[in-house]
């Protein structure tokens, strides 16, 4: 079946320090992939994606690369702040009816001052 | 921006009532959905729906219905609630394609008493 694998957190970080949270996923057919942002408190915002093989999403810093070889898609970001600690979810769409995600099941990022 | 409008930031029931989750979206997207997310257990779909008056069961509808007369709400309807349905609820919307990615809600946490 379809799947989202991503490392368990939570992941503490001092600030300005490089962050990588791993995303692995099964997938039939060629799914779109994404990283979704939750605040405390808030629904999930969409923080970046890639809808193809090789294909580098980017935003606010935070990039990832579709990786169809290692059915990867890892979020990075050279120097993290404080205020990026949210609970971050890897998750892939596939063009079946309806569009359905299946989401990851989230990554706690801690960011200390 | 797409705006996805859940009536309830926070609502306490009682076991037994009848509960309605009310979700409106303002840029006409045919997709909406229903998840609700709990610790450890991550996002779960429990319907959604790809046109006014269709509806589909996600992985976990026991014990809920929806509701969509219009293309711009999708209802979720508890229709006796439980203990075991405490939880947050988040609405998403997405337009036809798998590229484009979900606009959620900031959700409804329910605590049933």
């Amino acid at each position: 079946g379809n799947s989202v694998t991503q490392m368990e957190g939570p992941v503490t970080l001092s600030e300005e320090a490089f962050l990588t949270i791993n995303c692995t996923y099964t997938a039939t057919g060629y799914p779109s992939l994404f990283w979704y942002v939750q605040y405390p408190g808030e629904g999930l915002q969409l923080l970046l994606k890639a809808t193809k093989a090789d294909d580098k999403g980017s935003n606010k810093g935070f990039e990832a690369t579709y990786r169809k070889e290692t059915t990867s898609f890892h979020l990075e970001k050279g120097s993290v702040q404080v205020s990026d600690s949210a609970v971050y979810f890897c998750a892939l769409t596939l063009n079946t009816g309806g569009f359905k995600t299946i989401f990851g099941a989230g990554t706690r990022l801690f960011v200390k001052a | 921006d797409v705006k996805v409008t859940q009536s309830s930031r926070y609502l306490v029931k009682r076991t037994g009532e009848k509960v309605f989750l009310e979700c409106v979206q303002d840029m006409d997207h045919e997709n909406m959905f229903w998840y609700r997310q709990d610790p450890g257990l991550g996002l779960r779909l429990i319907y959604f729906s790809y046109d006014v008056k269709m509806k589909e069961k996600g992985d976990i509808p026991e014990g809920y219905s929806v509701s969509r007369e219009k293309k711009e709400r999708f209802s979720l309807i508890l229709e006796s609630a439980s203990t075991n349905q405490t939880s947050m609820y988040l609405c998403a919307s997405t337009s036809g394609g798998q590229v484009y990615g979900y606009t959620f809600g900031s959700g409804t946490r329910l605590t049933v008493v």
